[in-house]
């Protein structure tokens, strides 16, 4: 399974974008790029999930270029209830991604 | 339906003693998976279920671990001769596969101390 790397943490001031990067050098052909976030003393939470280009729901939104060695999150606009760990997770949508142990994450803090 | 249950939410137990955690997935979900989740780490992957089989188990789950998910439905998570190493957050998810989003869905997760 391909191996991610991310920033271990970000701070950012309320009302900004935010954009984390993970880098996936090794991502396999049917390999999605999937992320989660994660509260403290709660379960990780889906957010967004794609394979190429751009991807948006209501949360955020996922750029893949077209080598997709990379990706980004963006969030928009944050707010202090963003502040969280998002982990960023590479495997194929056939569950694959989800057999994988998470790495560190990226420690979001949000400032007001 | 409510999402995924983990029960207990909350365990201590002394070192030696066995402990059993249960999972109820999201009803129509046929895959369950474990995680162990320790103080600022990801959660570790341990085992998946793909309805009443157990199809894959990580290389670091201890012969002292053992899951279950006998008809297809909840899931049980067994450790026995529990050790101070074993304290963690323990993370039940489920998903349906295939579906056009493999989305996976946690519970709280069980949280053990091991005194």
């Amino acid at each position: 399974l391909a191996k991610t790397t991310q920033p271990i943490s970000m701070d950012s001031y309320e009302g900004q974008e935010v954009n984390i990067t993970c880098s996936h050098n090794n991502i396999a052909t049917n390999d999605y790029i999937t992320w989660y976030q994660q509260f403290p003393s709660q379960g990780p939470r889906f957010i967004i999930q794609g394979y190429k280009t751009k991807v948006t729901n209501e949360v955020a939104s996922l750029f893949i270029p077209a080598d997709r060695k990379s990706s980004t999150l963006s969030l928009p606009r944050v707010s202090l209830s963003d502040t969280a760990v998002y982990y960023c997770l590479v495997g194929d949508n056939g569950g694959g991604y989800q057999k994988v142990t998470f790495g560190i994450g990226t420690k979001l803090q949000v400032i007001p | 339906d409510t999402g995924v249950s983990q029960d207990p939410r909350h365990k201590i137990t002394k070192r030696g003693q066995n402990v059993t955690f249960r999972c109820d997935p999201i009803s129509e979900h046929n895959r369950l998976y474990w995680y162990r989740q320790t103080l600022g780490q990801g959660p570790e992957f341990l085992t998946y279920f793909q309805n009443e089989a157990q199809l894959e188990k990580s290389r670091l789950l201890s012969d002292r671990f053992s899951a279950e998910r006998p008809k297809g439905s909840f899931s049980t998570l067994e450790i026995q001769r529990t050790e101070q190493g074993d304290s963690a957050m323990y993370l039940c998810a489920s998903s349906l596969v295939p579906s056009l989003n493999t989305e996976a869905f946690f519970g709280q997760g069980t949280r053990l101390t091991v005194v």
